[in-house]
């Protein structure tokens, strides 16, 4: 089945880099997306990248992916606080095209 | 980019009555729209999906006859929580896909609804 995991809370200093990770199942999966979520908001996409790509980088925004291993990350570098939010990944599954969500990594940036 | 809005924003209605909330394409014609529900601290977790002018398809344990979903025109999709109780107190939040297969998918404000 499609299943995607995240840790849950992650704690960095302002300037300092955020990595969030994200295990995913679906072998098949064509993206892979980052979405942010502000309290009482709803989702807005940072940023995806396609199955096939190792690595995509916009502005403050890295993303990595291993296919090998099924393990994207994002990283925020000169991580502000206005990051702090809450940050799912996301698949899109191969079969049925679906989003299948993480539970959202809870970013807290520290002044 | 594209922007997609939900009405109301927030509500609270008594147990056993229904509540409907809109989701609307602002700038672009959505051939396919989402429902989600996010509960406290969770993930989203996928309702149903919508295409123009036909029947809703529901994830399994989602009551179509509880959530009516309604896809009228190509920028509205509604979703009507009938008899409503404490439980389906949620955020309900709404997707909308201009193209079949497009890699985005646009996501609305959220609507927060709580039942008394």
């Amino acid at each position: 089945g499609e299943d995607v995991e995240q840790s849950l809370f992650l704690s960095v200093r302002e300037g300092d880099s955020s990595v969030i990770n994200c295990t995913y199942t679906d072998s098949s999966s064509t993206y892979l997306y980052w979405y942010k979520q502000e309290p009482g908001a709803g989702l807005q996409l940072l940023t995806y990248i396609f199955s096939n790509m190792d690595m995509k980088q916009d502005q403050r925004l890295t993303v990595l992916l291993n296919k090998k291993d099924k393990h994207l990350s994002l990283r925020i570098a000169d991580t502000q606080t206005g990051d702090s939010a809450i940050y799912f990944c996301a698949e899109k599954a191969g079969n049925t095209g679906k989003l299948i969500f993480g539970q959202g990594t809870t970013l807290q940036v520290k002044p | 980019g594209a922007v997609v809005s939900q009405h109301p924003s927030r509500v609270i209605c008594k147990s056993g009555t229904s509540v409907k909330i809109e989701c609307r394409s602002l700038d672009f014609q959505a051939t396919t729209m989402f429902w989600y529900r996010q509960f406290p601290k969770k993930s989203l977790m996928l309702m149903a999906t919508s295409n123009e002018g036909s029947k809703a398809t529901y994830e399994q344990g989602v009551e179509k006859d509880k959530f009516l979903i309604n896809h009228a025109s190509l920028t509205l999709s509604t979703l009507t929580v009938t008899s409503a109780h404490p439980e389906d107190s949620s955020f309900y939040i709404c997707s909308a896909r201009d193209l079949a297969g497009s890699y985005e998918q646009y996501f609305g404000p959220g609507t927060r609804l709580t039942v008394t």
